[in-house]
Order: C-alpha cells, then sequence, then structure tokens
C-alpha cells in the first residue's frame, strides 16, 4: 500500500516567516503534485512535479522533487496571510493508470 | 473552461439508504477520480474511470460503486450507507494521455452527512 507522509501537521507563523512542508513515501511516483485547499471548497492544483531532483518556482513558492521521486518539498519565502490553507501532496502512482494517493495535508495559519 | 461541477452540495441521508452522487467532468478532461475526505483528512481515492471503464480503486468496500457517461460525466453510488460514510465526496478530472498525470481539477465537492 502506497502511503505519503506530511509533515507538519499543523503551521502556525507570524507574517514574514519562512516555512517548508515535507512529503515522504517509501514509494515511488510517476508525478508528485502539491494543491491547497479552502474551507468548504475542493483542493486547487498548485504544481506538478515529474522529473527526480525537479524545482519549480510559482512565485514566493518553491517546490522540489527527491531524486529519486519518492518525497518532495514546499518552501514558502516571506509567508503573507493570503497563504493560510491547507496543503495537501498528492503522490500519482508509477503502475498502470494513475492511482492517486494524497497526504493527511499540512495546516498553515499565517498571523498578521 | 467550464470546470467540474458536482451536485448536490449538501446532502443528509439515513442509514441504511443509497445515496447518488454527480460530476460533470472539466471539458476536454477524459478521466475521473472520485475521493473521500473526512473533516481535517486528505482526500482518500476511491476509484477512477477512464473511457467509462474502472482502471484504478482504492480500499473502498463494493457497496463504493461508480459510472462514467460517454460525455465524460460520472456518479458515485453508495449502497447500505453506514455513518462512518459522512464525509466531503470529491469528484475530479484529468485528461491523461497515458503516460504522465499532470493534475485534477476538483469539484466543490458533495458534503454527506449520514444519520
Amino acid at each position: 500500500t502506497q502511503l505519503l507522509e506530511q509533515s507538519p501537521q499543523f503551521l502556525s507563523i507570524q507574517e514574514g516567516e519562512n516555512l517548508t512542508v515535507y512529503c515522504n513515501s517509501s514509494s515511488v511516483f510517476s508525478s508528485l503534485q502539491w494543491y491547497r485547499q479552502e474551507p468548504g471548497e475542493g483542493p486547487v492544483l498548485l504544481v506538478t512535479v515529474v522529473t527526480g531532483g525537479e524545482v519549480k518556482k510559482l512565485k514566493r513558492l518553491t517546490f522540489q522533487f527527491g531524486d529519486a521521486r519518492k518525497d518532495s518539498s514546499l518552501h514558502i519565502t516571506a509567508a503573507q496571510p493570503g497563504d493560510t490553507g491547507l496543503y495537501l501532496c498528492a503522490g500519482v502512482g508509477n503502475t498502470g493508470g494513475f492511482k492517486t494517493i494524497f497526504g493527511a495535508g499540512t495546516r498553515l495559519f499565517v498571523k498578521a | 473552461e467550464t470546470g467540474v461541477t458536482q451536485s448536490p452540495t449538501h446532502l443528509i441521508k439515513t442509514r441504511g439508504q443509497q445515496v447518488t452522487l454527480r460530476c460533470s467532468s472539466q471539458s476536454g478532461h477524459n478521466t475521473v477520480s472520485w475521493y473521500q475526505q473526512a473533516l481535517g483528512q486528505g482526500p482518500q481515492f476511491i476509484f477512477q474511470y477512464y473511457r467509462e471503464e474502472e482502471n484504478g480503486r482504492g480500499n473502498f468496500p463494493p457497496r463504493f460503486s461508480g459510472l462514467q457517461f460517454p460525455n465524460y460525466s460520472s456518479e458515485l453510488n453508495v449502497n447500505a450507507l453506514e455513518l462512518d460514510d459522512s464525509a466531503l465526496y470529491l469528484c475530479a478530472s484529468s485528461s491523461w494521455t497515458g503516460r504522465i498525470n499532470y493534475g485534477y481539477t476538483f469539484g466543490s465537492g458533495t458534503r454527506l452527512t449520514v444519520v
């Protein structure tokens, strides 16, 4: 069974601070996605990483896929209150079809 | 783009009843997946459909079943509802080329409460 462990589960920081969220697994994924979810809404895709070692930047967000395609990190620079939300990583299976496994999420709260 | 739409948005059912949830995929997407998200948890994969056939299933019992129609809309059916089935049910669509999945577009979900 593929599992994705996210850490930390909860993070409360001051505006302007930096943070990193981790997503780890013992399984290899064909791609890994990061989503952000607001209360009462479905997750919204932030980025997809495909190649081992790949780094993608989205404004103040930096995403990295591990060399072995088993883990990933999300780094936010100078967090803002608008970054508050539930951040989810999702690994897409490396076998036929693309069964997607989600982590339990990191709930981020950025205080002004 | 039309996005993914789900109906109904909220639903209350009694234990033992059956429920059908509906989803309209984003235009141009050929794959639809369903997820169950309990409060405070990440989405749990139920199953996915490609070209009207189920091609992946998570650890859910057979009373969870689904359909994908030629227009790529989809249904999730749950029989013999249990209290633990209370959750947000999310539908997601994507475009699969046979190699890499580049991400899903999610609907806003159906909040199911079983009493």
